[in-house]
């Protein structure tokens, strides 16, 4: 069966230092990636997305940047973190084809910039 | 550009009784999904509607896909408590994306 990770869980960082977060998926191949951010009582907002290693799209003009350095890894980074950064951070991961566009979520990371 | 809307927002449901949340997008799709958020957790995939007239029942929770009216609904039969938490829809948008609702926040009281 798939499983997706996240770590670290919860994170609390200040203003302007830089942040790696990590997302893998066991049992799958190739599976479409995504970045979501979820600001406290809001809706999901959709960060990044890959398809495959190296291609890496990207819906939010912003301070972060994604990355896919393997076909189960995908990293949310960003050089300087702002306050507005504080979020829910959810990965999700889709296999693709007719049903497989239901996206199966990480168990998140909460970050807090102070 | 897809965008997906959800009713209420909140709502407050008594022991025993029924509601319906609504679901409406703006432009063709064919494939919706509920997933349901406890506070502080991740989304846990509920229901996959992935047809015109296709219904889905779990539990005190059926969903239903009008892809003619652009509208799902997700039915709660008996609400009971363990039922309280965020619920969101999502819409296939072409290419590889989900668009999400903003979601409705269900809370059960006795």
């Amino acid at each position: 069966s798939q499983t997706i990770h996240q770590w670290p869980a919860t994170l609390v960082q200040p203003v302007g230092s830089p942040l790696s977060l990590e997302c893998t998926v066991e049992g799958t191949s190739n599976p479409n990636l995504y970045w979501y951010r979820q600001a406290a009582g809001r809706g999901l907002q959709l960060l990044f997305y890959s398809v495959g290693i190296g291609q890496i799209s990207s819906e939010v003009p912003q301070n972060l940047s994604a990355s896919r350095p393997q076909d189960r890894q995908f990293i949310l980074s960003s050089k300087k973190l702002l306050l507005s950064d504080s979020g829910f951070y959810l990965c999700a991961w889709t296999g693709g084809g007719r049903a497989g566009n239901e996206q199966f979520f990480g168990p998140g990371t909460r970050l807090t910039v102070l | 550009e897809l965008k997906v809307e959800q009713n209420p927002l909140f709502l407050s449901m008594q022991e025993g009784k029924n509601y319906t949340i609504y679901c409406n997008y703006s432009t063709t799709s064919d494939r919706l999904y509920w997933y349901r958020q406890d506070p502080g957790k991740s989304l846990e995939s509920l229901f996959v509607l992935l047809s015109n007239g296709a219904v889905k029942q779990e539990g005190r929770l059926m969903a239903s896909l009008d892809t003619k009216a652009r509208l799902s609904t997700l039915h709660i039969t008996a609400a009971v408590h363990d039922l309280s938490a965020t619920y969101f829809c999502a819409v296939h948008q072409a290419g590889t994306a989900l668009i999400f609702g903003k979601g409705t926040t269900l809370s059960v009281s006795s």
